[in-house]
């Protein structure tokens, strides 16, 4: 079974100051791993996924985040933090359900709120 | 509309009224998904409805139904709930292999 942890489910940062929400996974086969956004109010919105191309992604909004098999890790960043940033952030890792239809059924953390200061 | 849409947004419901929530998406995707978020908790998916399979999560209750009647629409029928069913409901859809579900907004359901 694949699993998710974040860790800290509370993060404040200062407006201009670097943003890192870590999380780490375990998985027996090679993981496509995400990253989603929550707004107040708001449904979940992808910020950017890991598919097995490139270690580095870069998503939305000028977060991006870096696939670290040896230490099972995809911690999310972004230099420097703007007020619109506050938000629930939920990773993801995903294993496929169905038979030959291949849906991904993601498995999510249980979210890391990111308070920005300003 | 654009995107994923879900109705009502909000809804409260005694125990033994039976309701339905409705998901609509956009996308023309052919598969579509219904999650709870709990406070404090992970989402957790509930069940998975593609065009030929429905793949549920068998620890949902009976209590909770889903109908998929096309693959634009998504229902999860509502009977007997009990109050920690409390939660956001959120309905997803996706199309393809690479897991990028798009999210509607999601009904904010209180069992009094």
């Amino acid at each position: 079974a694949q699993s998710v942890t974040q860790l800290g489910s509370h993060v404040s940062v200062s407006e201009g100051a670097l943003v890192l929400l870590r999380c780490n996974y375990s998985s027996s086969v090679p993981p496509y791993l995400f990253w989603y956004v929550q707004y107040p109010n708001q449904g979940l919105q992808l910020l950017l996924k890991y598919t097995s191309a490139a270690t580095l992604v870069k998503g939305i909004n000028g977060f991006e985040a870096e696939f670290k098999k040896s230490e099972t890790s995809f911690h999310l960043t972004k230099p420097s933090a703007h007020m619109s940033d506050a938000a629930e952030y939920f990773c993801a890792v995903s294993e496929t359900v169905g038979s030959n239809f291949g849906n991904e059924k993601l498995t999510f953390g249980t979210g890391t709120r990111l308070t920005i200061i300003p | 509309e654009t995107g994923v849409t879900q109705t009502p947004r909000h809804l409260v419901m005694g125990m033994t009224n039976k309701k339905s929530l409705k998901c609509e998406q956009h996308l023309g995707h052919n598969a579509m998904y219904w999650y709870k978020q709990s406070a404090k908790k992970p989402l957790e998916l509930m069940f998975v409805y593609s065009l030929e399979e429905r793949v549920e999560n068998n620890s949902v209750p009976s209590r909770f139904s889903p109908e998929c009647p096309n693959s634009s629409h998504l229902f999860l029928h509502l009977h007997t709930l009990q109050p920690e069913d409390s939660a956001l409901y959120l309905c997803a859809s996706s199309q393809d292999r690479d897991g990028e579900q798009f999210f509607g907004p999601g009904t904010r359901l209180t069992v009094l």
